[in-house]
């Protein structure tokens, strides 16, 4: 079942602005994931964010995260033209599930130049 | 050079045959995985597996099997009796046990068609 919930489905911006995508989950998690996946490519691992962790950097990247409204966003600040991909977020619900990544649908972001 | 290979690219099936996908990693990780994506949508896990020699169902393994003989490869058989097979599949691995925080790499995937 699909455990991850992205908004919005699609993202429109011009070069050098903000994008913000959110994240909304089901159960407790251990871990949240972001990925990136360019058009007909396999997924590329951007950020990791421990259920014990409210705020993460990397680079132009920025993740929040939110245990008691299961929630997280992403932010890429000053985006650029390749930044433009589907972004998904993955959550690791541990226990039983140990190992496993449950993945949302998706936010498609496009980036004008 | 180390990564995750997938192959082939492209592959293109008869309804009723069975086709077997490959995928390779030399990053010496324990854990494999396949998922299948659909046009718009994210993705599901069929199999995975955290060891040599064993392996789980994922949440949609009907009409697919696996194998793992070897640590470097998993390889992903559609049979006959996948209803819907045309899809694009992935290959990940991760370290695997023992690290509850595992990034997942990912192959570049190979797009499958039934005709």
């Amino acid at each position: 079942s699909q455990q991850g919930e992205e908004d919005p489905q699609a993202l429109s911006i011009q070069e050098g602005e903000n994008a913000t995508m959110n994240c909304s989950y089901k159960t407790s998690i251990n871990n949240l994931q972001w990925y990136r996946q360019n058009s007909g490519r396999g997924l590329v691992h951007l950020i990791l964010i421990r259920s014990n962790e409210r705020e993460k950097h990397s680079g132009r990247l920025r993740v929040t995260l939110d245990t008691s409204k299961k929630s997280s966003s992403l932010l890429i600040t000053a985006s650029r033209a390749a930044d433009t991909a589907s972004y998904f977020c993955a959550t690791d619900a541990g226990g039983t599930s140990y190992g496993k990544l449950t993945f949302g649908q998706g936010t498609i972001l496009t980036v004008h130049p | 050079d180390g990564g995750i290979t997938q192959s082939p690219k492209y592959l293109f099936r008869k309804e009723g045959q069975n086709v077997t996908l490959s995928c390779e990693q030399n990053l010496n990780h324990d854990a494999m995985y396949w998922y299948r994506q659909d046009p718009g949508q994210g993705l599901r896990l069929i199999y995975y597996s955290q060891i040599v020699n064993d392996f789980q169902k994922g949440d949609i393994a009907e009409g697919y099997s696996v194998s793992r003989e070897k640590k470097e490869s998993f390889p992903l058989t559609v049979t006959s009796a996948q209803k819907n097979p045309t899809a694009f599949y992935l290959c990940a691995s991760s370290i695997g046990t023992g690290h509850s925080t595992d990034t997942q790499y990912f192959g570049p995937g190979t797009r499958l068609t039934v005709l």
